[in-house]
């Protein structure tokens, strides 16, 4: 079964520090990565998407992959206690030929003031 | 203009009743999907439909069924509620590339379901 894991938290930041949020997932066939944040209540929402290995930055968000050791992560800058939410890992598998993203359960995100 | 809809917004009803959430999306995606999400926000895929192929995930009792009356609309029928149906339920959708894993997801603001 294809799985994709994050530590559940709560993570606890201060505000303006770097928050570092880790996934790891089981296929090694998947290509397609997402990052998005869901606040209390609402729907998940798309912050980052990552196809080759390395970084990508968008903003105070970097997403990081690692093929070889099967390993996504997503660091906040300057993190605000606005960040504070969950966000959610999601992994497209490469085989199969379904493509349906697998979710992770989530890393609770604490800026404090 | 919202990207993703659904309604409605909240739903609570008894058990064995007959329930269906609407969704809709006019990003002129291909692929829609229905996902729910328990008390611990885990979020489960249930269903992931094209104009060409539904998938099914196997752990879905039959009690729900999707249904599509166009490519913008996917719609949730669930019969004989019961009480461990309560989430909320998401709607999404994406684009999918040729021979390719789709785009990004984008979901719609979820239906909060309630049985009593």
């Amino acid at each position: 079964q294809k799985e994709v894991e994050q530590n559940s938290g709560p993570l606890s930041v201060p505000e303006g520090a770097i928050a570092s949020l880790n996934c790891t997932y089981s296929d090694r066939g998947s290509q397609s990565f997402f990052w998005y944040r869901q606040y209390s209540g609402k729907s998940p929402e798309l912050i980052m998407s990552i196809y080759s290995n390395g970084d990508k930055e968008d903003g105070r968000f970097t997403a990081q992959l690692n093929k070889a050791s099967q390993y996504v992560s997503l660091l906040i800058r300057d993190s605000q206690p606005s960040d504070s939410a969950t966000y959610l890992c999601a992994g497209v598998p490469g085989t199969g030929g379904s493509y349906i993203p697998t979710f992770g359960r989530g890393t609770s995100l604490i800026v404090h003031p | 203009d919202t990207a993703v809809s659904q309604t409605p917004k909240y739903l609570v009803t008894q058990m064995g009743n007959d329930k269906s959430i609407k969704c809709e999306q006019n990003l002129g995606h291909d692929t829609m999907y229905w996902y729910k999400q328990d008390s611990k926000k885990f979020l489960k895929i249930m269903f992931s439909y094209n104009n060409k192929e539904l998938i099914i995930n196997e752990t879905v009792p039959n009690r729900f069924s999707p249904k599509s009356p166009d490519k913008a609309h996917l719609n949730l029928h669930i019969n004989s509620l019961e009480l461990g149906d309560s989430a909320v339920y998401f709607c999404a959708s994406s684009q999918k590339k040729a021979g390719g894993p789709p785009y990004e997801q984008y979901f719609g603001p979820g239906t909060r379901l309630t049985v009593t």
